[in-house]
């Protein structure tokens, strides 16, 4: 167990619907990184926070998705509009600014029908 | 942005053999390469990582080699057991954010 946990770990939903997902990392845990995995592939770079800031977006995510880590504990990421390309598991992993080691939670499977 | 490539993207081994896996970066400036093990429905699990100022490291059973110069790392397991079947991904840390290789499907046949 890493300590990284996230909610829900499985996700159905119809195309045209909004999702939001949440990840919580443990409180020492200040960098936190949302990817995105589809089978077969390794993980894609999404987002990444330090504390409360959100540092980084990947140039590639469309402007339907948002990231939010408002006290710089848990973070949701949404899907608005969802597609069925969207399906894939989403990962979180946080670690320590400074610290390379990074840590995964076990992911929200998201299914788009 | 880093590119990172990883082969073979299966590999089958008897129970006992040695299993290596090989990854290549593009950007010199990555410093810090994770491997990470993922069994079926479960998350990425770090097994063993590298820093740029080292060669090799070494973890009971796996162990890691770098080569800055020709900017390839490989993993090697020994004595290769059921339990090692996984999927196995590398990755490479540049400007705090993490490139990963495509996988390896590792089967370990008893």
């Amino acid at each position: 167990d890493t300590g990284v946990s996230q909610d829900p770990r499985h996700k159905i939903t119809k195309r045209g619907q909004n999702v939001t997902f949440r990840c919580d990392p443990i409180s020492e845990h200040n960098r936190l990184y949302w990817y995105r995995q589809t089978l077969g592939q390794g993980p894609e770079f999404l987002t990444y926070f330090q504390n409360e800031a959100q540092l980084e977006k990947s140039r590639l995510l469309s402007d339907r998705f948002s990231a939010e880590r408002p006290k710089g504990s848990f973070s949701t990421l949404e899907i608005q509009r969802t597609e069925q390309g969207d399906s894939a598991m989403y990962l979180c992993a946080a670690g320590l600014a400074g610290i390379y080691e990074q840590y995964f939670g076990p992911g929200t499977r998201l299914t788009v029908t | 942005g880093e590119n990172v490539e990883q082969h073979p993207s299966t590999l089958s081994v008897q129970e006992g053999d040695s299993a290596v896996i090989k990854c290549t970066y593009s950007d010199s400036a990555s410093n810090y390469f994770p491997w990470y093990k993922q069994e079926l429905g479960k998350r990425p699990q770090l097994i063993i990582d590298i820093r740029s100022n080292v060669g090799e490291k070494k973890d009971q059973r796996i162990a890691v080699t770098l080569n800055k110069t020709a900017k390839h790392f490989s993993l090697h397991i020994t004595e290769t057991q059921p339990e090692d079947s996984a999927v196995y991904f590398c990755a490479a840390y540049d400007f705090n954010k993490f490139y990963f290789g495509s996988g390896t499907k590792l089967n370990v046949k008893p």
